[in-house]
């Protein structure tokens, strides 16, 4: 069973300051990486991806991915109210009967404060 | 132009009856997925069409069947719904399979009573 694990926060920092977002996968044969926004009501959006180890960096977004470690995470810098979301991790698989499937996590809520 | 587009964007019905959401998408794309959302945010695959071919089939109760009469176009129908049923479905779209982007519709939120 391919799980990906997150913490479910709700995550609260103030405006201005990093948010961190962490996730952990348990498949090792996972190749593609993905963190998704979704605000209430609204669907998922595709942010940031990333399929090689090391840092990421798109605007005031960074992906982090340890494949040793099976961890991915996201940093938000210079918080802004807007940032307030769910935070979906997502890990994709190109190999046998999962090709092309995502598992997502359970999301993590995020609340920037002013 | 909205990229990828669902019929009904609510859809409020009794247990027993049969329903189907409609999903279409105009990017041009291959692959074709739908996702149920549950209470808890948790988004899960159900079924993924590349040209109309079914790719992924998860274990889903086979009162769902999805259709895909062109690459464009990927529908859902749901018999016999059950409470269970209640969630929100996503239909999202890929112009590869192989993890890349993929981008969602807006979302049907199903109410079964």
């Amino acid at each position: 069973q391919k799980e990906v694990e997150q913490n479910s926060g709700p995550l609260s920092v103030p405006e201005g300051a990093i948010a961190s977002l962490n996730c952990t996968y348990s498949d090792r044969g996972s190749q593609s990486f993905f963190w998704y926004r979704q605000y209430s009501g609204k669907s998922p959006e595709l942010i940031m991806s990333i399929y090689s180890n090391g840092d990421k960096e798109d605007g005031r977004f960074t992906a982090q991915l340890n494949k040793a470690s099976q961890y991915v995470s996201l940093l938000i810098r210079d918080s802004q109210p807007s940032d307030s979301a769910t935070y979906l991790c997502a890990v994709g698989y190109a190999g046998g009967t999962s090709y092309g499937k995502l598992t997502f996590g359970q999301g993590t809520i995020l609340t920037v404060h002013p | 132009d909205t990229a990828v587009s669902q019929t009904p964007k609510y859809l409020v019905t009794q247990m027993g009856n049969d329903k189907s959401i409609k999903c279409e998408q105009n990017l041009g794309h291959d692959t074709m997925y739908w996702y149920k959302q549950d209470s808890k945010k948790f988004l899960k695959i159900m079924f993924s069409y590349n040209n109309k071919e079914l790719i992924i089939n998860e274990t889903v109760p086979n009162r769902f069947s999805p259709k895909s009469p062109d690459k464009a176009h990927l529908n859902l129908h749901i018999n016999s719904l059950e409470l269970g049923d209640s969630a929100v479905y996503f239909c999202a779209s890929s112009p590869i399979l192989k993890g890349d982007t993929q981008y969602f519709g807006p979302g049907t939120r199903l109410t079964v009573l």
